[in-house]
């Protein structure tokens, strides 16, 4: 059965830590992609990447970064956590045309104390 | 800009009963994918069906069909026989080289 696999479920990090969300696709897919869910904003489009190295600001990048060494593998960096941070992570995948839609991983549901 | 609208943001419906969830879309691309997912409280977002704009039928998958009136710019998913596990909330999604998600709608099926 393909698979995004998000390697964390539930995480607890302390304001000012550095925090990696990892991201494991095994479709072969070149596209990439983070988002946040809040209740009430919806889904919002954090960093997408279209192939390996590559990298593209979405709607809400600021006080996050991105790394895509390999086609498979896209994390999620928050710099400098906030609380403001404290959100559902989802990371999915699509073929090069996404017409047929993403592939997501399960979520991984950040606080940030 | 591209835009879904998810007008319901809390449905109720009766267990065995059919339930709508409605979807209108704006975009001027003329070759678009519409799609539902549906997220449960785990928290996994769970493909349910597509329509291609270019399609003349529409959708239907198990219990989960599409209502695709193109001139309306419209998408509703149709539910039919509603199950207890159907309780969740349900986006629907727009792919036509970017994406654009609804704000989603929280169903509850009550026994």
């Amino acid at each position: 059965d393909v698979k995004v696999t998000q390697s964390s479920r539930y995480l607890v990090k302390r304001t000012g830590e550095k925090v990696f969300l990892e991201c494991v696709q095994d479709m072969d897919h070149e596209n990439m992609f983070w988002y946040r869910q809040d209740p009430g904003l919806g889904l919002r489009l954090i960093y997408f990447s279209y192939d390996v190295k590559m990298k593209e600001k979405g709607d809400i990048p600021e006080g996050y970064s991105v790394s895509r060494e390999k086609k498979e593998r896209f994390s999620l960096i928050l710099e400098s956590a906030s609380t403001n941070q404290t959100s559902m992570y989802l990371c999915a995948s699509s073929p090069r045309t996404d017409f047929y839609g993403y592939t997501f991983g399960s979520g991984t549901r950040l606080t940030v104390v | 800009a591209q835009k879904i609208t998810q007008t319901q943001p809390g449905m109720f419906v009766q267990e065995k009963e059919a339930v709508t969830l409605d979807c209108t879309y704006d975009t001027s691309d003329p070759s678009y994918g519409l799609f539902w997912y549906k997220q449960p409280s785990s928290g996994e977002m769970i493909f349910l069906i597509y329509q291609g704009s270019y399609d003349q039928q529409n959708a239907t998958e198990g219990r989960y069909s599409l209502n695709f009136q193109k001139a309306r710019k419209s998408a509703n998913l149709v539910i039919s026989a509603s199950q207890l596990g159907d309780s969740a909330m349900y986006f629907c999604a727009i792919f036509n080289g970017k994406s654009t998600f609804g704000d989603g709608t929280t169903l509850t099926v009550k026994p």
